[in-house]
């Protein structure tokens, strides 16, 4: 079974661009998550979707968007970008909600977004 | 929201058993506790979850007392490759029309010695 894959690996930009990350969850998940985790911080949520809406927001200004697509896979747009969004960009996806009693997340490997 | 406390490092020797504990005052009715490991440049991985009393599995054990107010998760005979960032996550499971944030505490660094 394949795991949960992000795109790209690393991503330059400067700052005032747009970044693009997109995730594609594990077969058969249809809940999708982002997380920031800044050098030396904890993961920090972002975003959560299930079923193609967005149900929970993390403590992040509205610059931070994001979308799920029918086929479950997911995009983080960051507009704006500032120099403190630099950080490694963090998906992960869970069965459906309402499939198991546990919410168990499986990581990807996550997106370098580093902004100059 | 439940906010977590854990400690920021911990040290111990291979064969040693690691138990860690994290504060979860504000926990809600129908928040798990989930318990992640993270090697650098890696995503986190689940290790386990539980809502009450004790579980256990091939890796870890965790156990949660009665007011639920914290968790101590404990793994045993630790080797190196167990050197790693332990996160407790204290959440809502989607299990039903209400959603709660998934909020992860600052992080335990282990640390095993030779």
């Amino acid at each position: 079974e394949a795991g949960v894959t992000q795109s790209p690996t690393h991503l330059i930009k400067t700052r005032g661009q747009q970044a693009t990350l997109r995730c594609s969850p594990i077969s058969g998940h249809t809940s999708v998550y982002w997380y920031q985790q800044a050098l030396g911080l904890g993961l920090q949520f972002l975003l959560w979707y299930d079923e193609g809406e967005e149900r929970n927001r993390g403590n992040f200004p509205p610059r931070f968007s994001g979308r799920q697509f029918p086929n479950y896979s997911s995009e983080l747009n960051v507009n704006a970008l500032e120099l403190e969004d630099s950080a490694l960009y963090l998906c992960a996806s869970s069965r459906p909600t309402s499939f198991s009693s546990y919410n168990e997340q499986f990581f990807g490997p996550g997106t370098r977004l580093t902004v100059l | 929201l439940a906010k977590t406390t854990q400690p920021i490092s911990m040290d111990s020797y291979e064969g040693q058993e690691v138990n860690i504990t994290c504060s979860h005052n504000n926990i809600a009715t129908n928040d798990y506790i989930t318990w992640y490991q993270q090697f650098p440049s890696q995503g986190p991985r689940f290790i386990i979850q539980g809502y009450k009393t004790k579980v256990t599995n091939e890796v870890a054990s965790l156990f949660i007392p009665a007011d639920r107010k914290s968790s101590t998760l404990s793994l045993p005979r630790v080797s190196l490759s167990d050197t790693a960032v332990y996160y407790c996550l204290v959440g809502v499971n989607a299990g039903g029309t209400s959603y709660g944030k998934l909020t992860f505490g600052q992080g335990t660094i282990l640390t095993v010695h030779p």
